[in-house]
């Protein structure tokens, strides 16, 4: 089968930094990414991991360790704007190109 | 606005009647999917077009789920005999030819409430 675990929950305060953990168990992995999504809007792309190690990107940064199944996003200096939910997503490369979504993490940013 | 967008933004419908919906991906995108959201949860893959080839749909769409990409630009989807479990956000998506469909550019989506 396949899975990816989220917390459901995180909450934070503005100008902090959090942590969201993404693990995953899929048939077929060529990378991961990291998608926002607003209450009532699309989801946007906000970042991607082939190669173990850091991606940064502005504030939100990106990890993944393939070796563990493990990822997470690290969002710097919080803002009330980043209160939405996230989601990594499995990409299985060109053998196909769809994305597998994790159930996602709820960001309360609070003042 | 070059996004994606997608008609309906809203459809209510009654069990078992009918339900098409349009997505007009970015123009320059070839590569075009289809996903559903319901609440709490994470967008679900449906079925993915390149060009107007659908080239897989997921084992968990039922008979009653029909995808179109006629001339390669827009798609449609259609629900036959809606059911109340059908009721959801769909999603469309479009990526570039390139090695990046990692990166897929979502519209607002249609949400669709059976009664």
């Amino acid at each position: 089968g396949q899975s990816l675990e989220q917390p459901s929950e995180v909450t934070a305060v503005e100008g902090a930094i959090v942590q969201i953990n993404c693990t995953y168990q899929t048939s077929g992995f060529y990378g991961l990414s990291w998608y926002q999504q607003h209450d009532g809007g699309a989801p946007t792309f906000l970042s991607y991991n082939a190669l173990d190690g850091l991606e940064e990107t502005g504030r939100f940064s990106s990890f993944l360790s393939r070796s563990d199944s493990y990822g997470y996003l690290l969002l710097q200096e919080l803002q009330m704007k980043d209160s939405a939910s996230y989601f990594c997503a499995v990409w299985g490369g060109g053998a196909t190109n769809k994305l597998i979504f994790g159930t996602g993490t709820l960001l309360a940013v609070q003042p | 606005d070059t996004g994606v967008s997608q008609d309906p933004r809203h459809k209510i419908t009654k069990r078992g009647q009918n339900v098409t919906f349009r997505c007009d991906p970015i123009s320059e995108h070839n590569r075009l999917y289809w996903y559903r959201q319901t609440l709490g949860q994470g967008p679900e893959f449906l079925t993915y077009f390149q060009n107007e080839a659908q080239l897989e749909k997921s084992r968990l769409l039922s008979d009653r789920f029909s995808a179109e990409r006629p001339k390669g630009s827009f798609s449609t989807l259609e629900i036959q005999r809606t059911e109340q479990g059908d009721s959801a956000m769909y999603l469309c998506a479009s990526s570039p030819w390139t090695g990046t469909s990692y990166e897929q550019y979502f519209g607002p989506g249609t949400r669709l409430t059976v009664t």
